[in-house]
């Protein structure tokens, strides 16, 4: 099983300002990694697909990166509504495993 | 705009049976694999189950989770089997981009499966 390690798991910013959180992944997932947010109260949101692809209707403030079994979501100025929990994901290899998550808070 | 409802949740005791539904609109359902996804309590996201051109279940729940689709009505179906206190939670469905999988594009927002005595 591919075992997602996501960090830090709580990121305490002020609106405005940029967020930077990563996923690192136990082995290689050969670029298969998503990110989705989850505000509380709802259901997840897709926002990256494939490591730097945003979803259909996602802001350019949100972006995606990677090197090796390292990604990174970046925001780059945090708005109210982006208070949240982020969680990544794999579809590299079943079962299907998504990371602890991290909360912007 | 694509839309997801799930429904079928409740109160079980433990060893009990439960079947979930998720009706899916705004899309040709046959064209797309689905997902059950579930969050226990103050959790974070964990797969269940997928059905695409084959059929997937999480080690936790082989065996017991029993996933099936019914194109013609675009209803999506999770059969819950031998249910235990740990099953308790969110079960959220999710429609995946392509017939052979992909991302978990659209969510649903979720029915509450309770297992306790």
């Amino acid at each position: 099983e591919i075992v997602l390690t996501q960090s830090p798991a709580t990121l305490s910013l002020s609106p405005g300002e940029r967020a930077t959180l990563s996923c690192r992944a136990s082995h290689d997932v050969h670029g298969y990694i998503a990110w989705y947010q989850q505000r509380p109260g709802q259901a997840p949101r897709l926002l990256i697909w494939d490591a730097s692809n945003r979803a259909t209707g996602i802001p350019a403030k949100f972006s995606g990166s990677w090197s090796g079994t390292d990604f990174t979501l970046t925001i780059s100025s945090l708005e109210p509504e982006d208070f949240a929990v982020y969680y990544c994901q794999q579809r590299s290899d079943w079962p299907l495993t998504f990371g602890g998550g991290t909360k912007v808070e | 705009e694509v839309q997801l409802l799930e429904s079928g949740g409740g109160l079980v005791q433990p060893g009990g049976s439960l079947r979930l539904s998720c009706t899916v609109s705004g899309l040709t359902f046959s064209d797309h694999a689905m997902s059950w996804v579930r969050q226990a309590p103050g959790k974070g996201l964990e797969w269940v189950s997928t059905l695409s051109v084959g059929t997937y279940y999480a080690d936790s729940v082989q065996g017991r989770f029993i996933i099936s689709r019914d194109n013609s009505k675009s209803t999506l179906h999770l059969q819950m089997n031998s249910l235990r206190g740990e099953d308790t939670g969110l079960y959220f469905c999710a429609q995946m981009g392509s017939a052979w999988g992909g991302w978990f594009n659209n969510w649903g927002p979720g029915t509450l499966v309770t297992v306790s005595s």
